[in-house]
Order: C-alpha cells, then sequence, then structure tokens
C-alpha cells in the first residue's frame, strides 16, 4: 500500500536561512510524489510534482525537493526561508498506479520568524 | 481559468438543518474530489468522482453525508441532518491526471 510520512510536524527556522522538511514514501513501485502548501485559512496549493523525469524538482517560490529512492525519501528544501513562506506543508502520493485519489501526508508546519 | 469554484465560502447552521455546499470544477477535469479538514483528524477523502460517476465513497463518516455529481461542471455535497462535529472545512478539488487543484474550501461551522 501507498503512504507518506512527513517526518516532522512542526518545524521553525529563521527568515534567510535553509528550509528542510521530511518526508519518507512507501510504494509498491515507483510512484509520482507531491508537495502541497496551504497558507493560513487559504485552499492547498501544488508546489511541485517529481514524475521520475529528473530526480531534482523544482517548485514554484523557490522550493525544490529530490527524489532519493535509496532512502525512499523526498525532501523539501528552500536555499533561504522568506516570512511568506509560512505554512503547512503536505508531501502526497497517489493512492494507486492508475487511480487518481492521492494520500496526504499528516502535515508539516512551518513557522518563520525574523 | 477562475480554478476550483466552491460555495458558500463560509455557512453556520443549526444542528438538525439541512446543508448544501457546492462545487465548480475547473473546465475540463474529469475527476472531482471532496475532502474535509479539521484539527483533530487532518485532511480526510469523504468521496471522488472520475467521469461524474461515484468511484469511492468509503471516506464519506455516515448515511447523513451524500455527495452528486449530475455534471462535468457541478457537485455538491448534503449534510442532513448536520451535527456539531460536523464543523470543518470543506474542500473541492479536481483534476485531470494525478495533481488536483484545491478550491478555497468552505469554512461550515454547526452550532
Amino acid at each position: 500500500a501507498q503512504s507518506v510520512t512527513q517526518l516532522d510536524s512542526h518545524v521553525s527556522v529563521s527568515e534567510g536561512t535553509p528550509v528542510l522538511l521530511r518526508c519518507n514514501y512507501s510504494s509498491s513501485y515507483s510512484p509520482s510524489l507531491f508537495w502541497y502548501v496551504q497558507h493560513p485559512n487559504k485552499g492547498l496549493q501544488l508546489l511541485l510534482k517529481y514524475t521520475s523525469a529528473a530526480t531534482l524538482v523544482k517548485g514554484i517560490n523557490g522550493f525544490e525537493a529530490e527524489f532519493k529512492k535509496s532512502e525512499t525519501s523526498f525532501h523539501l528544501t528552500k536555499p533561504s526561508a522568506h516570512m511568506s513562506d509560512a505554512a503547512e506543508y503536505f508531501c502526497v502520493v497517489p493512492q494507486s498506479q492508475a487511480g487518481t485519489a492521492l494520500i496526504f501526508g499528516k502535515g508539516t508546519t512551518l513557522s518563520v520568524s525574523s | 481559468d477562475a480554478g476550483v469554484i466552491q460555495s458558500p465560502r463560509h455557512e453556520v447552521t443549526e444542528m438538525g438543518q439541512e446543508v448544501t455546499l457546492r462545487c465548480k470544477p475547473i473546465s475540463g477535469h474529469n475527476s472531482l474530489f471532496w475532502y474535509r479538514q479539521t484539527m483533530m483528524r487532518g485532511l480526510e477523502l469523504l468521496i471522488y468522482f472520475n467521469n461524474n460517476v461515484p468511484i469511492d465513497d468509503s471516506g464519506m463518516p455516515e448515511d447523513r453525508f451524500s455527495a452528486k455529481m449530475p455534471n462535468a461542471s457541478f457537485s455538491t455535497l448534503k449534510i442532513q441532518p448536520s451535527e456539531p462535529r460536523d464543523s470543518a472545512v470543506y474542500f473541492c478539488a479536481s483534476s485531470l491526471r494525478d495533481e488536483q487543484y484545491f478550491g478555497p474550501g468552505t469554512r461550515l461551522t454547526v452550532t
């Protein structure tokens, strides 16, 4: 069965410092993987998507994620945090190879202090 | 494109009343999803449709909840009768392939 585990429920960083949000996945095949972001009182927005074309995926707002099959990880990073990055981030995997339903991780809340 | 449209954005109702949430997916998308988000349970998939046909409704909490998709451009989620524990933010999302696009959500408060 497909699953994702977000290793931190809350991450706090200072503005201008790097961001690392960790995600491990479990899959019986090489899956697509996503990161979504949810700002306070907003809907979820697709941040980036991995589809096996390249292991390093660049997304919006300077975020990127690296797919590491040997570690079954898909960590989200950003070199320099901005106050506007404060939000909840979800690591996501499709429910099955053929289906369209998604399985969401429990989310990581990113706090950014000045 | 206007994105996924949900209405109303906020709904406050009394216990026992019927509540209807509405969703207009992105034009051309063939899958539609209803989610519920609470602090306690996080984001839960309630039901999803493919080409207007319900595919998986195993997430629908109980018979009080029902969803319909009469055509490719409209879906409803109905709760009858509503209860305080139904208070949550309900999201609709649509997709053409595997990436989903979310609406802004409907914040439901049942008193």
